[in-house]
């Protein structure tokens, strides 16, 4: 079954906190993105990855990392959280021109 | 930049009525407008899309229509039932370029018994 799994599914931590949320597909999709989603402002792009080694900012890259060492995961890292990245992050997966395919959902709060 | 623009942000309609939201991008090189439903505690799931050389596609009771020279395309549900309320988003991207995509802001639909 065609899947993006992501981990943990809920969180809450604490203020500077480092902490990774995972994602992996089984598609072999070229293409991995991060998303958050906030109340009234839709999917907004953190960061994406077009293939191994190959990452860009998207629209909303400050306070986080990301790396694609292997072509089915591609983790987003915050180094120090702080509150105003308490969000719902998706992680996506797609093949150039085909559907993008998201994962479940973290819920992340950070006190 | 680019910017996508979707109206209404909720929508309450009886069941069995239709429902159409809307939406309007910016970036005139766009030619790939998927629609995304959202339910209750999931990621969002493709249910239709369409590409700029077609200006209607439809699969059952979901329709999409795409108006190139207007830069604006349209979701319509028709004879709604319970399980089409869910958030629902609109994007535009080059499809060659599926990493980058740009949403809309989400339509909450209601379904009304």
């Amino acid at each position: 079954e065609a899947q993006v799994t992501q981990n943990p599914r809920y969180l809450i931590t604490v203020t500077g906190k480092k902490l990774t949320v995972t994602c992996s597909q089984n598609m072999n999709h070229e293409y991995m993105s991060w998303y958050r989603q906030d109340p009234g402002l839709g999917l907004r792009q953190i960061y994406y990855s077009m293939n191994v080694e190959v990452t860009d900012k998207g629209d909303v890259p400050e306070g986080y990392k990301v790396s694609r060492k292997e072509k089915r995961n591609f983790p987003l890292i915050l180094e120090s959280p702080s509150p105003n990245q308490t969000s719902l992050y998706f992680c996506a997966s797609s093949s150039p021109g085909n559907t993008i395919y998201f994962g479940e959902g973290s819920w992340l709060t950070v006190v | 930049g680019e910017n996508v623009e979707q109206h209404p942000s909720t929508l309450s309609v009886q069941e069995g009525d239709s429902a159409v939201i809307k939406c309007t991008y910016s970036d005139s090189a766009s030619n790939y407008f998927p629609w995304y439903k959202q339910e209750l505690g999931k990621g969002p799931q493709l249910i239709i899309d369409i590409r700029s050389n077609v200006g209607e596609k439809k699969d059952q009771r979901i329709a999409v229509t795409l108006n190139k020279t207007a830069k604006h395309f349209s979701l319509h549900i028709t004879e709604t039932q319970p399980e089409d309320s869910a958030v629902y988003f609109c994007a535009a991207s080059t499809y060659s370029s599926a990493s980058k995509i740009i949403f809309g802001s989400g339509t909450r639909l209601s379904i009304r018994p």
